[in-house]
């Protein structure tokens, strides 16, 4: 699997924009970035997800660079509510589905 | 609404007796995967089912059996559950193929005394 990486934890003020990387230099492809975020304990929540281009969807932007080996999340106008685990995921080209979750990256937002 | 379903929320139960927790999608979906998650650990895959009667194994299967007779449930079985099953549990489902994203239910925390 790809190995991606990311900051630990970050803050944000209300009303910013979050842009949370990640690293994931060894990706291969036909890999997908994938970005999900889970709230407390509650189920992971897909956010977003892309293969080369950028894309936008209601919740969010996601910015891969040309070389496919980081990418961005955007959180365009950040919300108390969107205090949560962020995870970056390359998902693997094997077993079609599965998702390795790491570690994350905790945001906070703050008013 | 399009959802997984999970049954129940909490549990606690002692060690030793069989235990089910079940999980439902409405989405007609191929793909759907148990994975627990633990302190320091993460969320790790137990098993996945790619279809109806096609099940197997994950990261993390021992001590779990799983059934898929019916495209829409994917029950999760503890046969003769242990404390180090204790657990925050979550059932999954997709289409299957990489480029769509896997939809989680609400959890199922299990405690075993």
């Amino acid at each position: 699997d790809a190995k991606t990486t990311q900051p630990p934890s970050m803050d944000c003020a209300e009303g910013r924009a979050a842009n949370l990387p990640c690293n994931h230099s060894t990706i291969s492809g036909n890999e997908y970035v994938y970005w999900y975020r889970q709230i407390h304990s509650q189920g992971p929540q897909y956010i977003i997800h892309g293969l080369k281009n950028n894309e936008t969807n209601e919740m969010a932007s996601l910015i891969i660079t040309e070389d496919r080996k980081s990418s961005t999340l955007i959180l365009p106008h950040a919300t108390l509510r969107d205090t949560a685990v962020y995870y970056c995921i390359v998902r693997t080209t094997g077993t079609a589905s599965k998702l390795t979750f790491g570690t994350g990256t905790r945001l906070q937002v703050t008013l | 609404e399009a959802q997984v379903t999970q049954n129940p929320r909490y549990l606690i139960t002692v060690t030793g007796k069989k235990l089910t927790v079940t999980c439902s999608q409405n989405m007609n979906h191929e793909y759907m995967s148990w994975y627990r998650q633990d302190p320091g650990l993460g969320l790790r895959q137990i098993y996945y089912s790619m279809n109806v009667e096609v099940t197997d194994k994950g990261d993390v299967p021992e001590g779990y059996k799983v059934s898929r007779k019916e495209k829409r449930n994917f029950p999760l079985i503890l046969e003769s559950p242990s404390p180090n099953q204790t657990s925050l549990y979550f059932c999954a489902s997709s289409q299957g193929n990489r480029n769509s994203p896997l939809h989680f239910g609400n959890g199922t925390r299990l405690t075993v005394t």
